[in-house]
């Protein structure tokens, strides 16, 4: 079956740690995306990447960090630099960077909780 | 950026049309109207999306004004299933980035 997985679905951290989430897909998906959810909230733009090697920031990017060393690998760390780190977080892929018109598609999500 | 502006909530009842409005009067000439839907702790899920003229699949209809300014996705015949938060998104042409608002979040009586 093609998709996207992203593990684990629930993840527990002490504050001041580091934490890498996992966004895999074999959609052969040029670009991926990484979204934060807070409660009762819509979806924000944290990074994306339009191919392998390449990535930019989106509207709320400080204190996470990416790499796309590979097309069906986006990890996703958030730092401890990250203020707030609780919350949803959803990883996507699109057929293109461009164009507008592409379908995204999303993975089942992360819940992570920094005590 | 483009926005969009929904409805907090609509409610409906099983096997009624279902019309849902979305506003986004800043919308450049390029940009797509994306319907997305969420369900409860569960990544968001494609509906339907346009640029201009309107829109069918199998899972429901977008209109969009002819004007470009607003858009509304209907659900011809609700199921309880349709029960989720719905996201009108733009996307800018430029780049296949989403603009996601706050949505609406439907509630279908039985």
């Amino acid at each position: 079956d093609g998709g996207i997985t992203q593990s684990p679905k629930y993840l527990f951290r002490k504050e001041g740690q580091n934490v890498t989430l996992s966004c895999e897909q074999n959609l052969n998906h040029d670009a991926m995306y990484w979204y934060r959810q807070d409660p009762g909230q819509g979806l924000r733009l944290i990074y994306y990447s339009q191919i392998v090697n390449d990535f930019q920031k989106g509207d709320i990017a400080e204190g996470y960090s990416v790499s796309r060393e590979k097309k069906e690998s986006f990890p996703l760390t958030v730092t401890s630099a990250q203020k707030n780190p609780t919350a949803f977080y959803l990883c996507a892929s699109s057929a293109a960077g461009t164009g507008g018109s592409y379908e995204q598609y999303f993975g089942p999500g992360t819940r992570l909780t920094v005590t | 950026d483009a926005k969009t502006t929904q409805p907090n909530s609509m409610e409906s009842n099983e096997e009624e049309p279902v019309h849902l409005p979305c506003n986004h009067s800043t919308i450049s000439g390029t940009d797509y109207i994306h319907w997305y839907r969420q369900l409860p702790s569960q990544g968001p899920e494609y509906v339907i999306h346009g640029l201009t003229s309107n829109v069918n699949n199998r899972m429901a209809s977008l209109a969009i004004a002819e004007d470009r300014k607003s858009s509304t996705l209907i659900l011809h015949r609700a199921t309880l299933r349709d029960a989720a938060v719905y996201y009108c998104i733009l996307s800018a042409y430029n780049f296949n980035k989403f603009y996601f608002g706050s949505g609406t979040k439907l509630n279908v009586k039985p």
